[in-house]
């Protein structure tokens, strides 16, 4: 089944402890994106990779580092979280740069992060 | 820069009303257009899409037609269903490369509730 997993789903940790929310797709998908969904200011792009070694800010990227060493995984790292990272935050996938591309971009189903 | 304005929300219906939800754009070139739906504890997933003026994208009832003299995208059903109580997120690709997508940009989102 196609699809993009994320992981964990939900985490509660503490400021400053550092983690990895892990992203990974089966679609052999060139382009891999993270968001971050908080209420009233809907999606907003955190960093987006075009390929293997090759990543981008997008709109939110401070407090945020990513990495794309391999083409289906494409982890988020917060290397020390803070309280204004507490938010709802998704991976998305989608082919790149072809004529036969949909269009679609394929989201992970979220992971919930709660920084005390 | 690019960006998307949609109505806000919430918007709550009776089953089997008419709903529209608005979306206007503002961008440079001839970028492609979406309307994505957020099912309860689930990750986004493609509605419709159109990829040039006049297009009309539709699945699932739902009906949304590119107006580039409007700059708009709005979304129509013609009688919705509790099942279609969701959150819409407008969104266009900042680039166009020969069909393909590029970086996302959406809108904030509307929540839908669809009473019985």
């Amino acid at each position: 089944e196609a699809q993009v997993t994320q992981n964990p789903r939900y985490l509660i940790t503490v400021t400053g402890k550092k983690l990895t929310v892990t992203c990974s797709q089966n679609m052999n998908h060139e382009y891999m994106s993270w968001y971050r969904q908080d209420p009233g200011l809907g999606l907003r792009q955190i960093y987006y990779s075009m390929n293997v070694e090759v990543t981008d800010k997008g709109d939110v990227p401070e407090g945020y580092k990513v990495s794309r060493k391999e083409k289906r995984n494409f982890p988020l790292i917060l290397e020390s979280p803070s309280p204004n990272q507490t938010s709802l935050y998704f991976c998305a996938s989608s082919l790149w740069g072809r004529a036969s591309n949909t269009g679609e971009l394929f989201f992970g189903e979220g992971s919930r992060l709660t920084v005390l | 820069g690019n960006s998307v304005t949609q109505m806000e929300g919430p918007v709550t219906l009776s089953e089997e009303a008419f709903l529209t939800i608005n979306c206007t754009y503002t961008a440079t070139g001839y970028p492609s257009l979406f309307w994505y739906v957020q099912y309860p504890g689930e990750g986004l997933q493609l509605l419709l899409k159109a990829t040039k003026a006049d297009d009309k994208g539709s699945n699932k009832g739902f009906e949304a037609t590119y107006r580039k003299e409007t700059t708009s995208f709005h979304l129509e059903k013609g009688s919705v269903q509790v099942s279609d109580s969701a959150v819409y997120f407008c969104a266009l690709s900042d680039q166009n490369y020969g069909g393909s997508q590029g970086n996302l940009i959406f809108g904030k989102g509307t929540k839908l509730s669809v009473k019985p």
